[in-house]
């Protein structure tokens, strides 16, 4: 079964400062990935996904992650961090054959970023 | 535009008391899916639905059920046999493979027991 690990619970930053938030994840083929952002008592909103070619993905509100094959890895990155990206975010994967029962993501528990002026 | 809708965003139940939260979707999707969200334990699936009149346990089915009539209704229940229902509930909805397209979700109910 597929499983995602994000080591880092909390992080905290400057604003301006550039971000990376890490997401490794376990299964055996290559996986669909994706990132969510949760602002406090609000609902989970895509950022960026993968699934096949460029290892780099482009997502809304300037934020990029890459695919990394050899580490199991899907790392979210933002070279210059704003005061409203203040939220927790949270790194699914998917599996690729999923043309039987199992339609699920599974989650990471999150990692929840501050931002300090 | 479509969307996926929660109601109410709060809700207070008094100890033994069922209550009922809404999910309704527009997007046409096949499959919902009800999570659960306490700080610090990411996201706990209830229960999900991949076509109407059929539904699944998820990791903490224990206490709450739910019906799929309708494409696009999935109401969860929180009954008196759940022990500690105070939590942020979410719902999402997604095409039929889910896990290739991602899910799409509402904005959440809180529910306090008082």
């Amino acid at each position: 079964a597929q499983s995602v690990t994000q080591p880092d619970i909390h992080i905290t930053v400057s604003e301006g400062a550039s971000l990376e938030l890490r997401c490794n994840y376990s299964y055996g083929a290559t996986p669909y990935l994706f990132w969510y952002v949760q602002s406090p008592g609000q609902g989970l909103q895509l950022l960026l996904k993968y699934f096949s070619g460029d290892t780099l993905v482009q997502g809304i509100k300037g934020f990029e992650a890459e695919f990394k094959r050899s580490q199991s890895s899907f790392n979210l990155r933002k070279p210059s961090v704003h005061w409203s990206d203040a939220a927790e975010y949270f790194c699914a994967v998917g599996t690729r054959n999923s043309g039987g029962s199992n339609y699920k993501l599974t989650f990471g528990k999150g990692t929840l970023l501050t931002v300090n002026p | 535009d479509g969307g996926i809708t929660q109601s109410p965003k709060y809700l207070f139940r008094k100890e033994g008391q069922n209550v009922t939260l809404s999910c309704e979707q527009n997007l046409n999707h096949d499959a919902m899916y009800w999570y659960r969200q306490d700080p610090g334990q990411g996201l706990r699936l209830i229960y999900y639905s991949q076509i109407v009149n059929d539904f699944q346990k998820g990791d903490i089915a224990e206490g709450y059920s739910v019906s799929r009539e309708k494409k696009e209704s999935f109401p969860l229940t929180v009954t008196s046999a759940q022990k500690n229902p105070t939590a942020f509930y979410l719902c999402a909805s997604s095409a039929r493979q889910g896990s290739i397209y991602g899910y799409t979700f509402g904005s959440g109910t809180r529910l306090t027991v008082v």
